[in-house]
């Protein structure tokens, strides 16, 4: 109950084209979905994050989509462009409770 | 730059030996965690230290142990290593104890040869 897939494992996008990662969760208790980038040799560096109390979120090229009951959110990155190829991962947390459960990523190339 | 440093960025060492790994958080940050990063159990929690206290632990071996020092710096020990043991691993801090906005640094690398 505590895992979060994400899919699908690797894409490849054009520049200038819309990416999209999908994420879906079991655990009804989880309240926060952060989604991470991450460059190779890098820590994730957090991108956007999501509380089920909206449905959209958006920050420039980026927009968290969430839909509470399918129990799946997703991440678009539109106007892709090669900077943005990187390893997303998404995850999932539940307030009170400290650890973060991260999706297995996404490997995002973006063509030039 | 995320503000939360790692030492080494590298580290090789043999099978049986023991290692520890340094975080030193973002400024102002209580809570620290570790994450172990590998290709095919991806990023996992392993322990959180918030103000010098244990406060929740995920998958971490009893080979592994942490602590958070005074000075809020952590130390992850790993002992009796094994060829499996070969990871990333994370160090992360927050400002509360609360996971939201982690902040991760950029890992240490050990191989186990």
């Amino acid at each position: 109950q505590q895992q979060v897939k994400q899919s699908p494992q690797s894409l490849i996008v054009q520049k200038g084209g819309i990416s999209i990662i999908n994420c879906a969760y079991e655990n009804t208790a989880f309240d926060y979905f952060p989604w991470y980038q991450q460059f190779p040799g890098k820590g994730p560096a957090l991108l956007i994050a999501i509380r089920p109390d909206v449905s959209e979120k958006k920050e420039g090229r980026f927009t968290i989509s969430f839909n509470k009951s399918a129990k799946q959110f997703s991440l678009h990155i539109m106007d892709s462009q090669p900077g943005d190829s990187a390893t997303y991962f998404c995850a999932a947390s539940k307030t009170g409770f400290q650890k973060l459960v991260f999706g297995t990523g996404t490997r995002l190339l973006v063509s030039p | 730059d995320s503000g939360v440093t790692q030492t080494p960025k590298h580290l090789i060492t043999a099978t049986g030996q023991r290692v520890t790994l340094r975080c030193s958080p973002r400024s102002g940050d209580l809570s620290v965690y570790w994450y172990q990063q590998s290709l095919d159990q991806g990023l996992q929690f392993l322990i959180q230290y918030y103000n010098g206290e244990e406060r929740a632990k995920g998958n971490i071996l009893e080979r592994f142990s942490a602590q958070q020092f005074p000075d809020l710096h952590s130390e992850l020990n790993l002992s009796s290593l094994e060829l499996g043991d070969s990871a990333l691993y994370f160090c992360a801090s927050s400002r509360q104890g609360s996971n939201t906005e982690a902040f991760f640094g950029q890992g240490t690398r050990l191989t186990v040869v």
